[in-house]
């Protein structure tokens, strides 16, 4: 059984749409992880949340503690968005969703 | 900007041989981990060390792994005997707390041959 869902597994969008990435877990947890992945592999942190929202830039993310699930959302999506976008969360280390593979097209 | 970094980036072995995968973690960080994804799949965590110990592992961290810091800043990942399945990208990472931010290195691909 997986402990962190994420979905859609794929996902494509033109340029400027609104992408909405979503994941659930089933364990308690201290934080959630947002993290990106691109084709060569490095990994980079995007957001650590335990609670309510956070900005950056043109993303955002929130998560229901309650409900144990998370959005990251990105506004305005750019080809230079296309990653694999990973869901992690942290219990004294970190169980990793699937990712959510983004291609975002001109 | 404080990085943690990974060398070698890259690393071809002959199966039965030991490597050793290096890291820098960021200097102010007291907590240090070891992920692993095999290609295709999810990353899954290996080891965390704090105060110069093992604090966690997973089932995947049998006998053949080992980590050390053997000085102030290095932090290293051992497979004493590599099979073909150890193949995979290695993840070093490293936090202040073990609550706060995970910051990663860009990864060691190891192919085991």
């Amino acid at each position: 059984k997986n402990e962190v869902e994420q979905s859609p597994q794929n996902l494509t969008a033109q340029e400027g749409e609104f992408i909405t990435i979503n994941c659930s877990y089933s364990v308690g947890i201290s934080a959630l992880h947002w993290l990106q992945q691109h084709p060569g592999g490095g990994i980079v942190s995007l957001f650590m949340l335990s609670s309510g929202k956070k900005k950056h830039g043109r993303l955002i993310a929130t998560i229901n503690i309650q409900e144990k699930h998370s959005s990251l959302h990105i506004t305005a999506s750019h080809p230079r968005d296309s990653a694999v976008y990973i869901c992690a969360v942290r219990l004294t280390w970190l169980i990793f969703g699937t990712g959510t593979r983004l291609q975002v097209f001109p | 900007e404080p990085e943690v970094t990974q060398t070698p980036s890259h690393q071809v072995t002959q199966m039965g041989q030991e490597v050793i995968l290096r890291c820098v973690p960021i200097s102010n960080h007291l907590y240090f981990y070891w992920y692993r994804q095999i290609l295709g799949q999810k990353v899954e965590f290996l080891v965390s060390f704090y105060n110069n110990e093992i604090s966690e592992k997973s089932e995947i961290f049998d006998d053949q792994f080992s980590v050390e810091r053997p000085d102030g800043s290095n932090f290293t990942l051992k497979i004493r005997s590599t099979k073909l399945e150890d193949s995979a990208m290695y993840f070093c990472a490293s936090s202040r707390g073990s609550t706060t931010e995970a910051f990663f290195g860009q990864g060691t691909r190891l192919t085991v041959v």
